[in-house]
């Protein structure tokens, strides 16, 4: 199956600096997911991305379907922005996609005050 | 509702117990997934549901796994004879389409899980 990988695992930041979370991805896909899981546990969806660039007030994302990669920006971050940052994709068929996302082990955030 | 929510959100089950745990989907959102969440790891695809027909259940680990949706909107997700390497935080999933494409593509909106500890 496809294979995801996040990197870097860990990331620690002071309130107000920027970052880049980086996923590589082993095989083409057209269903690619940015998601932050909360504290308490609850996956958020940030980006739908499969190709292309899309930004939503401090966060914006970036897929290079050709390159099998995309970035995700957080900038001027906040102690909320703390947590765990999945990439996740789909393969699909015959260039759809129902939602059978493969997720990769996740970035984990810390934001101090 | 507003969100998908699950019940029960904490359950500690005995090892050899069955369970059950419950998800009301978004109303009116077609689309209902299943997804086991090991401590540490990212989510793994359990389970699919297009309004009651289960399309796909390649991700089920055992045939203790089964999961339900006979109505088309409310899901069960039943374990049977639970085993320890069952703990995990159950989530469930649901979008609003089918085989879309979009710009705003399949969006899919996650419950905040079942955590399952069996002991």
């Amino acid at each position: 199956g496809i294979q995801v990988e996040q990197s870097p695992p860990d990331l620690i930041l002071q309130e107000g600096a920027n970052s880049t979370l980086r996923c590589n991805f082993s095989d083409s896909v057209n269903n690619l997911q940015w998601f932050h899981q909360n504290p308490w546990g609850q996956l958020i969806n940030l980006f739908y991305i499969p190709s292309g660039t899309k930004q939503n007030g401090r966060l914006s994302a970036t897929t290079v379907a050709t390159e099998r990669y995309s970035l995700l920006y957080i900038s001027s971050s906040q102690t909320t922005d703390s947590g765990v940052y999945f990439c996740a994709v789909e393969r699909g068929a015959g260039g759809t996609s129902y939602g059978k996302l493969t997720f990769g082990q996740g970035t984990i955030l810390t934001v101090h005050p | 509702g507003a969100g998908v929510s699950q019940s029960p959100r904490y359950k500690v089950a005995k090892r050899g117990q069955d369970v059950a745990l419950r998800c009301d989907p978004i109303s009116g959102h077609v689309s209902l997934f299943w997804y086991q969440q090991a401590l540490g790891q990212g989510p793994e695809f359990l389970t699919y549901f297009q309004n009651e027909a289960q399309l796909d259940k390649s991700g089920l680990p055992s045939d203790r796994f089964f999961a339900e949706r006979p109505e088309g909107s409310v899901s069960t997700l039943k374990i049977q004879r639970t085993q320890q390497e069952d703990s995990a935080v159950y989530l469930c999933a649901s979008s609003p389409d089918v085989f879309r494409r979009s710009r705003s593509g399949n969006t899919i909106y996650f419950g905040e899980g079942s955590w399952l500890t069996v002991v």
